[in-house]
């Protein structure tokens, strides 16, 4: 069964470096997101992507942040410059159709920023 | 504005006892629900949806959910809990109804659901 994956599964980086978490939508899947959860609190949305371009970002996905399908299969989320409370799990998912909201979520990578 | 409350952060069974697991929803449109769960060190995995077509929804592994739109309750339950069950549940809505958005997902805070041999 196609599945999201993600990679890598964890990532330590020093705060003010700049991350790229990588994901591998499902290949026929059209609209593509990233969600993080911080330890202890809720998954929350940050951005959803489609047609190439953003179609919706909530407030947290700042200038720091940006995403990018750069080839037919990747979708990337780069942090430019860490901070301390960017360390959460951050979750890509994928949907195929505009008449189904169900998204496929893939595994996480779990950033910890020191 | 949409929002969910999962009204258990810890939920503890006995295996072979019934689960259920309570949210309530705020939407302001026809919502699209669904529960999800997420298993040690794993990704999250949809478990059903709810898209207006039949109040009561089955979904995987003998869980089911029932849409109640007079109580704004979407409860997952089980007849019978399996060790396996023990993991952490997230109910979810998009706001706009089915289709009708970019569909954002808002989620619940997760219930973790011990089972107990």
């Amino acid at each position: 069964e196609p599945e999201v994956t993600q990679t890598p599964s964890h990532q330590v980086t020093q705060m003010g470096q700049e991350v790229i978490l990588r994901c591998v939508p499902i290949s026929n899947h059209l609209y593509f997101y990233w969600y993080r959860q911080i330890l202890g609190q809720k998954v929350e949305f940050l951005v959803s992507f489609y047609n190439n371009e953003i179609s919706e970002k909530s407030e947290i996905f700042d200038d720091q942040f940006s995403v990018e399908r750069p080839d037919g299969s990747n979708f990337t989320l780069k942090i430019r410059s860490t901070k301390l409370e960017d360390s959460a799990m951050y979750f890509c998912a994928s949907r195929y159709l505009a008449g189904g909201n169900e998204q496929y979520f893939g595994p996480g990578t779990r950033l910890t920023v020191t | 504005a949409q929002s969910v409350t999962q009204l258990d952060s810890h939920v503890s069974v006995s295996e072979g006892t019934p689960v259920l697991l309570r949210c309530n929803y705020s939407s302001s449109y026809s919502p699209s629900l669904f529960w999800y769960v997420q298993h040690p060190n794993k990704g999250l995995q949809l478990l059903l949806k709810y898209t207006s077509a039949a109040t009561l929804v089955k979904g995987i592994n003998g869980f089911e959910a029932e849409f109640k739109k007079s109580e704004t309750s979407f409860h997952l339950t089980k007849p019978s809990a399996h060790m396996s069950d023990a993991a952490e549940y997230f109910c979810v809505v998009s706001p706009g109804g089915y289709g009708g958005s970019q569909g954002n997902l808002i989620f619940g805070k997760g219930t973790k659901l011990s089972v107990k041999p």
